[in-house]
């Protein structure tokens, strides 16, 4: 059964740093395409980040382009996304999302790890 | 990049059939896929419709996809409406820029 488990969130002051994480387990994660889709409360969904299955393809949404970093460990199957100078506008929950890229859609989601930037 | 409009909100009794637009503000509708995702509340987001009107295994025939270059727009269609259909429902595209967009999300109410 796949499985994507996030962690990492929490409440931190705007300016702070977070480093969320995604525990991939039930498919070879290595295969993969991986993406960060965020929901602020009460909101539609936006995307944040994407990577490929070997890390060395990188895209970012503008909104957090020169602030989050996407990576990943495949030896760990793990998803990761530092998020640097918080705004008060990312507060949300995010969500690591497997991609397919062969149907082209997000099939499998975590159930995602509220982020709260405030003072 | 280009923008997603769905309406906020659509309601219809159970049994019936409703339709839910996604319009693309620039470019054109067919240049890329559309997906459509359902969330429930509490819930992560499925998907329901892929590649403009394919449907993963499990979700049921009554759900389906379309286009319309016409008016540069898909639409998610689902019959015989259950209240377990209530949901929240984004559409989805690629952006050529390497970004994916997704529709601001309509509310369907089946009452």
């Amino acid at each position: 059964e796949v499985q994507l488990v996030e962690s990492g969130g929490g409440l931190v002051q705007p300016g702070g740093s977070l480093r969320l994480s995604c525990a991939a387990s039930g498919f070879t994660f290595s295969s993969y395409e991986m993406n960060w889709v965020r929901q602020a409360p009460g909101k539609g969904l936006e995307w944040v980040s994407y990577i490929s299955s070997s890390g060395s393809t990188i895209y970012y949404a503008d909104s957090v382009k020169g602030r989050f970093t996407i990576s990943r460990d495949n030896a760990k199957n793990s998803l990761y996304l530092q998020m640097n100078s918080l705004r008060a506008e990312d507060t949300a929950v995010y969500y690591c999302a497997r991609f397919l890229a062969v149907a082209g859609h997000f099939d499998y989601w975590g159930q995602g790890t509220l982020v709260t930037v405030s003072s | 990049n280009f923008m997603l409009t769905q309406p906020h909100s659509v309601s219809e009794s159970p049994g019936k059939t409703v339709t839910i637009s996604c319009t693309r503000s620039s470019g054109s509708i067919a240049s890329n896929y559309v997906q459509w995702y359902q969330q429930r509340p509490g819930s992560a987001p499925t998907t329901v419709i892929y590649e403009d009107n394919q449907r993963p295994s499990g979700v049921p025939d009554r759900f389906s996809g379309s286009i319309d270059s016409s008016s540069n727009s898909a639409s998610l269609t689902i019959s015989g409406l259950k209240t377990e259909d209530e949901a929240d429902y984004y559409c989805q595209s690629y952006d050529s820029s390497n970004h994916w967009v997704f529709g601001g999300g309509t509310k369907l109410t089946v009452l």
